[in-house]
């Protein structure tokens, strides 16, 4: 069963730090894994793509890596802002033959940025 | 240049009621998907339209159906309506068969069943 593991559920930082979020997965045949921010009462945002061959990808202050040997990635936010509060998903798609990928979410990680 | 937009934006309906949630995509866009999102949790696969056909389906019973209309637009479909529908419910639009390029997703409707 195809399967997609955040952690921590939730953390608090401070405003400035740093913090990494963790993503674990078990989805078979990977095609790429993607990290979303979503804003409480908003839809999902794209921060990063990275397929097999990708192990680390920017956005700002966002950095994802991906190691698809241990099928495990994770989500970096570097000298976090108060905008940084949000919800952040792990999804991993799967490559279906006929209908395209079929995609996973994981359950979030709940970011708190406190000043 | 419209992203995805979803209407209403808010609803309440009474258990066994029937309701029709709808979803314009990104302009470009020929893909809808449709996700349900309980609080606290990631959103879960309803199904996925192209071409005006159901092309996918998540673990979701038949009480959920959809139709794409051809200006791709789509609506979500929910009958006989549980307490347990309550939720989140996201559209999102992509551009098949690019399988690398991201969901755009709207805003939701947040359902109420009471």
């Amino acid at each position: 069963k195809n399967q997609v593991e955040q952690s921590p559920q939730s953390l608090i930082i401070l405003e400035g730090k740093n913090c990494t979020l963790q993503c674990n997965y078990t989805v078979s045949p990977f095609s790429n894994l993607r990290w979303y921010k979503q804003d409480t009462g908003r839809g999902p945002v794209s921060l990063t793509i990275m397929t097999f061959s990708e192990n680390t990808k920017s956005n700002g202050r966002y950095t994802a890596t991906l190691d698809a040997d241990t099928k495990q990635s994770s989500l970096h936010i570097t000298a976090s802002q108060l905008s940084d509060s949000a919800s952040y998903i792990c999804v991993v798609s799967a490559r279906i033959k006929a209908a395209g990928n079929k995609l996973t979410f994981g359950g979030g990680t709940r970011v708190l940025v406190k000043p | 240049d419209a992203g995805v937009t979803q209407s209403p934006t808010h609803l309440i309906k009474t258990r066994g009621q029937q309701v029709t949630l709808r979803c314009s995509p990104k302009s470009g866009h020929d893909t809808v998907s449709w996700y349900q999102q309980a609080l606290g949790q990631g959103p879960q696969f309803i199904f996925q339209y192209y071409e005006e056909e159901e092309r996918q389906r998540g673990n979701f019973p038949d009480r959920f159906s959809g139709h794409q209309f051809p200006n791709y637009s789509s609506e979500l479909n929910v009958n006989a309506l549980l307490l347990g529908d309550s939720a989140l419910y996201l559209c999102a639009s992509s551009l098949v068969p690019a399988e690398n390029s991201p969901l755009h997703f709207g805003n939701g409707t947040r359902l109420t069943v009471t």
